[in-house]
């Protein structure tokens, strides 16, 4: 089973902090994928990532970046954390296209975030 | 620009009915579709993957239909649970790295 771990279940953290969220995926895809998710506006896709080094900016990337220095592991950073960033964030995985555009999309568990 | 609804928003069902969840869609060039389920507070876990070129997919009591042509998934769950309650949510595959979601059905299985 493919296996998408995010580091923390739940965060508190102060405005201004520098926030770190983590996730790890063990299948060797080469996408991987940062959403939030808040109540009424359903998912929304931060950044994503095609392969080592490469990034690409989502729908609402304003206030995060994001990094990927190896295949399986995808960081998504709060330069300067806000209170309107509280939210839950969902990472995820899908192999790349070609031959497994039809294999599905693995999420983690989540990361509930609070900014005070 | 694609766009998935879901309807109902929420559904409240006694415990062993069948019942049927909807996902529409605006466009029909898509790759697959894909339905979720959300407990509270936890992440999507993948139930079953319809693939553009198929009709059906099933996986124990749930079963998901495709019609391209019209836009539409159907998820149909036989003989609830409670068990079963949690949030559903279907996503189209529109691209490479690109997914577009539904916002989700909330159901509860009343024992």
């Amino acid at each position: 089973d493919v296996k998408v771990t995010q580091s923390s279940r739940y965060l508190v953290k102060r405005t201004g902090e520098k926030v770190f969220l983590e996730c790890v995926q063990d299948m060797d895809h080469e996408n991987m994928f940062w959403y939030r998710q808040d109540p009424g506006l359903g998912l929304r896709l931060i950044y994503f990532s095609y392969d080592v080094k490469m990034k690409e900016k989502g729908d609402i990337p304003e206030g995060y970046s994001v990094s990927r220095e190896k295949k399986e592991r995808f960081s998504l950073i709060l330069e300067s954390a806000s209170t309107n960033q509280t939210s839950m964030y969902l990472c995820a995985s899908s192999p790349a296209t070609g031959p497994n555009l039809n294999s599905p999309l693995h999420f983690g568990n989540g990361t509930r975030l609070t900014v005070t | 620009k694609q766009e998935v609804t879901q309807i109902p928003a929420a559904l409240s069902v006694p415990e062993g009915e069948n019942l049927v969840l909807n996902c529409s869609f605006t466009d029909s060039a898509i790759y697959n579709l894909q339905w979720f389920r959300q407990d509270p507070g936890k992440g999507l876990t993948s139930l079953l993957l319809i693939q553009s070129s198929q009709r059906e997919q099933t996986s124990g009591r749930l079963n998901a239909s495709l019609d391209k042509s019209s836009g539409r998934s159907t998820l149909y769950i036989a003989a609830s649970q409670p068990g079963d309650s949690a949030t559903y949510l279907c996503a189209v595959r529109v691209g490479g790295q690109n997914f577009v979601f539904g916002p989700g059905t909330r159901l509860s299985v009343l024992p």
